[in-house]
């Protein structure tokens, strides 16, 4: 199984800044890669796909890149409601595996 | 509006059987592959098993092979998870979600709210 690893695990940030999380891939998938904002007690919300493509809907605040192992999801200026938890997935092979995570808390 | 709702989650003893449903609307539901993606309590994400569109190809995590099988009824527009042989492991909140790309492994879009399932005697 291709193992996803995100970095930070966990990062404090204030209403403004500019917000970078890290995915890992422990072999290459190319451009398969999703991001999914979750928030306390709801259900994962897709925010890009194909490593950069954002999906319908998204504020054009988020961004994604990367590919081959490493990616990026960027928020250029973090809003109140983007305080939430974020996950990378692979969708190179089965069977389609997350990262673990990264909690994005209020500073 | 795209709805995925869940529902048949509970309490069961380890050992036990549980059947999971999720009814879709608001899209072709014939149209896409289908899956199940499960969070334990304060975890991160774990997918269970997809369905093709026409349920000719399912697929599975290997801790869930042997005890769990997704299926579908595309005349209800409704999926469907049989859980048998539970174990404390499986305790967790069960997502169905729509599948998205051209093949088989993909990204998912939209999630329903999920149905919680707790094995424990």
């Amino acid at each position: 199984d291709i193992q996803m690893t995100q970095s930070p695990s966990s990062l404090s940030a204030s209403v403004g800044d500019r917000v970078t999380i890290s995915c890992r891939a422990s072999q290459g998938i190319s451009s398969w890669l999703a991001w999914y904002q979750q928030k306390p007690e709801k259900a994962p919300k897709s925010l890009i796909y194909a490593a950069s493509s954002l999906q319908s809907g998204v504020p054009s605040r988020f961004s994604g890149s990367g590919s081959g192992t490493d990616f990026t999801l960027t928020i250029s200026s973090l809003q109140p409601e983007d305080f939430a938890t974020y996950y990378c997935q692979q969708y190179h092979s089965y069977p389609p595996t997350f990262g673990g995570g990264t909690k994005v808390e209020i500073k | 509006e795209v709805q995925l709702v869940e529902s048949g989650g509970g309490l069961v003893q380890p050992g036990g059987s549980l059947r999971l449903s999720c009814a879709a609307s608001g899209f072709t539901f014939t149209s896409y592959w289908m899956s199940w993606v499960r969070q334990a309590p304060g975890k991160g994400l774990e997918w269970v098993a997809n369905i093709k569109q026409d349920g000719s190809e399912k697929y599975y995590v290997d801790s869930v092979k042997g005890r769990f099988t997704i299926s579908r009824d595309n005349a209800k527009n409704s999926l469907f998870l049989q859980m048998n042989s539970l174990r404390a492991e499986d305790t967790a909140v069960y997502y169905c979600a729509r599948d998205r790309s051209s093949g088989a492994v993909n990204w998912f879009d939209p999630w329903g709210q999920g149905t919680l399932v707790t094995v424990s005697s």
